[in-house]
């Protein structure tokens, strides 16, 4: 119940385009999902994050749409550019109860822009 | 600003040696958070902490791993007798409240040979 699934695990996108992350939660109790971009041999970063009352969020090229009914978000990198080549992580936690302190990690997609 | 600062960023050891790795996180952040991240994996959580209490450890291995954040200095993770299983990125992450606004150190990649 505590998983955060996440697909797909790698992605080739070419420079202009959309890039599209999905991610899957089980855990009716979580209500902070973010997301984070990690470049190679960097920490995770803390790219945009949504909270269940909105179905989307936009920041620059960087949309989270957010489906409650289905228990599931979406990541749209807009106008994709090579320098958005990284690992994208989605999350979740549940910051009205005792678990606040913990995200729960998917497994990562790998985005690689090309020219 | 420096940001949440991890050293050493990489550490060899031989099986059954010490491991430890510190963090230092931002300043005015009170509460720590660690994670391990295994190739090709995302993050799982290990322990959180505020200064010279541990508030979650439910991520924790049971054995030889244990984590402290004393009242002076940096927060230190540390793995006993360490195995090649141990081998991963360890993340220390910092934030001014409870779960909000997590701010991630670059990590410290542990191999054990």
């Amino acid at each position: 119940q505590q998983q955060v699934k996440q697909s797909p695990q790698s992605l080739i996108v070419q420079k202009g385009g959309i890039s599209i992350i999905n991610c899957a939660y089980e855990n009716t109790a979580f209500d902070y999902f973010p997301w984070y971009q990690q470049f190679p041999g960097k920490g995770p970063a803390l790219l945009i994050a949504i909270r269940p009352d909105v179905s989307e969020k936009k920041e620059g090229r960087f949309t989270i749409s957010f489906n409650k009914s289905a228990k599931q978000f979406s990541l749209h990198i807009m106008d994709s550019q090579p320098g958005d080549s990284a690992t994208y992580f989605c999350a979740a936690t549940a910051l009205n109860t005792g678990t606040a302190s913990k995200l729960t990690f998917g497994t990562g997609t790998r985005l690689q822009v090309t020219l | 600003n420096a940001g949440v600062m991890q050293n050493p960023r990489h550490l060899v050891r031989r099986r059954g040696q010490e491991a430890r790795l510190r963090c230092s996180p931002m300043k005015g952040h009170s509460h720590v958070y660690w994670y391990r991240q295994l190739p090709e994996e995302g993050l799982k959580f290990m322990v959180y902490l505020q200064k010279e209490n541990i508030i979650d450890e439910s991520g924790m291995p049971k054995e030889r791993f244990s984590a402290e954040f004393p009242k002076e200095g940096p927060s230190i993770l540390r793995i006993q007798q360490v195995v090649r299983g141990d081998s991963a990125a360890y993340f220390c992450a910092s934030s001014p409240g409870q779960g909000l606004g997590y701010t991630f150190g670059s990590g410290t990649r542990l191999t054990v040979v």
